[in-house]
């Protein structure tokens, strides 16, 4: 599959406990974004990560939230202490250098009980 | 700071009708435009995309989008919709100067195709 990989595709946390989201970029990209999609909204800018780096992070929300790309292995959305309100639609897109050329993921569905 | 409306929520035709989804932008300068296409449960497909010339776009599944700057719009349409064009249709606006990466998306119309 040469597309943008996400898993798990769907993810039931109790509130408190940790949520990881891992996606693994299109062969060839090396950019990565990760969106969020509340119900009835559309997708948000989260966060854009190069390999071991930030780029821009000024969508996320402020605490609880981490994003990683390591050098080595896919790239990580880290919630942690989940709560209610963070249920959603999880969308991660890769680009090559054309950055606004973003090819999306199948996302994962975080529920949090 | 850049905005996508898509004032549609829900649009229901009939197979074989012909389908226009209409996209309102808000941006200072000549934006990015996307049309993607999510069906139930998938990623986003990217259709089209517009970046500058020919403001006639032609996308992937028989659709095309037109880019009227007076207009502030780029709406999509296809002139025979199928069966399987029901999804969630979202349009999007990129900033064509920095943080190109940072795509605003409209919240998306709802299409419904009738036998």
């Amino acid at each position: 599959n040469a597309g943008v990989m996400q898993n798990p595709r769907h993810l039931v946390r109790r509130r408190g406990q940790e949520a990881r989201l891992r996606c693994s970029p299109m062969k060839g990209h090396s950019h990565v974004y990760w969106y969020r999609q509340l119900p009835e909204e559309g997708l948000k800018f989260m966060v854009y990560l190069q390999k071991e780096n930030i780029i821009d992070e000024s969508g996320m929300p402020k605490e609880r939230f981490s994003a990683e790309f390591p050098k080595e292995g896919p790239s990580i959305l880290r919630i942690q202490q989940v709560v209610r309100g963070d249920s959603a639609a999880y969308f991660c897109a890769s680009s090559g250098l054309a950055a606004y050329e973003q090819y999306f993921g199948p996302g994962t569905r975080l529920t949090v009980t | 700071a850049q905005s996508v409306t898509q004032p549609d929520i829900h649009i229901t035709v009939s197979e074989g009708a012909s389908l226009e989804l209409r996209c309102n932008y808000s941006y200072g300068a000549t934006p990015y435009l996307f049309w993607y296409v999510q069906s139930p449960g998938q990623g986003l497909q990217l259709l089209l995309k517009y970046f500058s010339g020919d403001t006639l776009v032609q996308g992937i599944k028989g659709f095309e989008a037109e880019f009227k700057r007076s207009q502030s719009s780029f709406n999509l349409r296809k002139p025979s919709v199928h069966w399987s064009d029901a999804a969630e249709y979202f349009c999007a606006v990129g900033n064509s100067g920095g943080s190109n990466y940072k795509l605003t998306f409209g919240k998306g119309t709802l299409l419904t195709v009738n036998p």
